[in-house]
C-alpha cells in the first residue's frame, strides 16, 4: 500500500518561519506536491520536486530527498492569510494516480 | 486557458437517495480525471481516476461509481447513498502524457450531506 505522514496540526507565530515535513512510502516516485488548503476551498498549488533538492518560490520552498523519502515545506515570513491545510502529495505510474497525505493544519498566530 | 468546473456545490441527501455530481473541463484534450473526497478534518481520499474515456479506475471499494462518457466529463454516481458518503467532493484533472510531471487542478468541490 501507499503511505505518506505528516504531522496533523502545527502553529507558528506571523512573521516567524516554520517547516512541515512529510514522509513517504510508495509503490513508484514520479514526483512530489504540495498544495495549500484553506478550510472549505480546494486545494492549489503550492509546489513541485521531482530531482532531490530544493525548489525556491517566493516566500515557499520545497525540499525532496527521494533516498530518504522525505520532503519539507518552508514558509518564510508568516503572514495571517497562510493559516491552511498544507498536503504532501505523490505522484505514482507516471502521473495516473495521485496519492495525498492527511494533511497539516497550519494555525498562524499574531 | 484551462478551466474546471463541478456541481452541485452542495446538496443534502437522505439515506438511500441516488447521487450525481457532474464535472466538467474546459481548454484542454484527454486529460486524467480524478474523483476525492475528503471526510472532514481528513485527507484526499482518491476514488476514481480516468486516463480516457470509458476508462476508470477505482481505488476504493465503495457503493460509488464513476463515468466518463465524454473526454472532458466525469460523473460520479451512487444508486444509494450511505451516512458515510457524506464529505468534500473534489474533481480534478492534470495533463494526459505518459511522463506527467503536471500538477493537479481542482474543481470547486461540491460538500454532499446525508441524513
Amino acid at each position: 500500500g501507499q503511505n505518506i505522514d505528516q504531522p496533523t496540526e502545527m502553529t507558528a507565530t506571523e512573521g516567524a518561519i516554520v517547516q512541515i515535513n512529510c514522509t513517504y512510502q510508495t509503490s513508484g516516485f514520479n514526483g512530489l506536491f504540495w498544495y495549500q488548503q484553506h478550510a472549505g476551498e480546494a486545494p492549489t498549488f503550492l509546489s513541485y520536486n521531482v530531482l532531490d533538492g530544493l525548489e525556491e518560490k517566493g516566500r515557499f520552498s520545497s525540499f525532496l530527498s527521494r533516498s530518504k523519502g522525505y520532503s519539507y515545506l518552508l514558509l518564510k515570513e508568516l503572514q495571517m492569510k497562510d493559516s491552511a491545510s498544507y498536503l504532501c502529495a505523490v505522484i505514482l505510474n507516471y502521473g495516473q494516480n495521485f496519492v495525498f497525505g492527511p494533511g497539516t493544519r497550519l494555525s498562524v498566530l499574531p | 486557458s484551462q478551466t474546471i468546473h463541478q456541481w452541485p456545490a452542495t446538496l443534502v441527501q437522505p439515506v438511500g437517495s441516488p447521487l450525481s455530481l457532474e464535472c466538467t473541463v474546459e481548454g484542454t484534450s484527454n486529460p486524467n480525471l480524478y474523483w476525492y473526497r475528503q471526510a472532514a478534518g481528513r485527507g484526499l481520499q482518491l476514488l476514481f481516476y480516468s486516463v480516457g474515456i470509458g476508462q476508470i479506475s477505482s481505488e476504493v471499494p465503495q457503493n460509488l461509481s464513476a463515468s466518463r462518457p465524454q473526454d472532458r466529463q466525469f460523473i460520479l454516481s451512487s444508486k444509494k447513498l450511505l451516512l458515510s458518503d457524506s464529505g468534500f467532493y473534489l474533481c480534478a484533472w492534470s495533463v494526459g502524457t505518459m511522463i506527467n510531471t503536471g500538477e493537479l487542478f481542482f474543481g470547486e468541490g461540491s460538500r454532499l450531506t446525508v441524513l
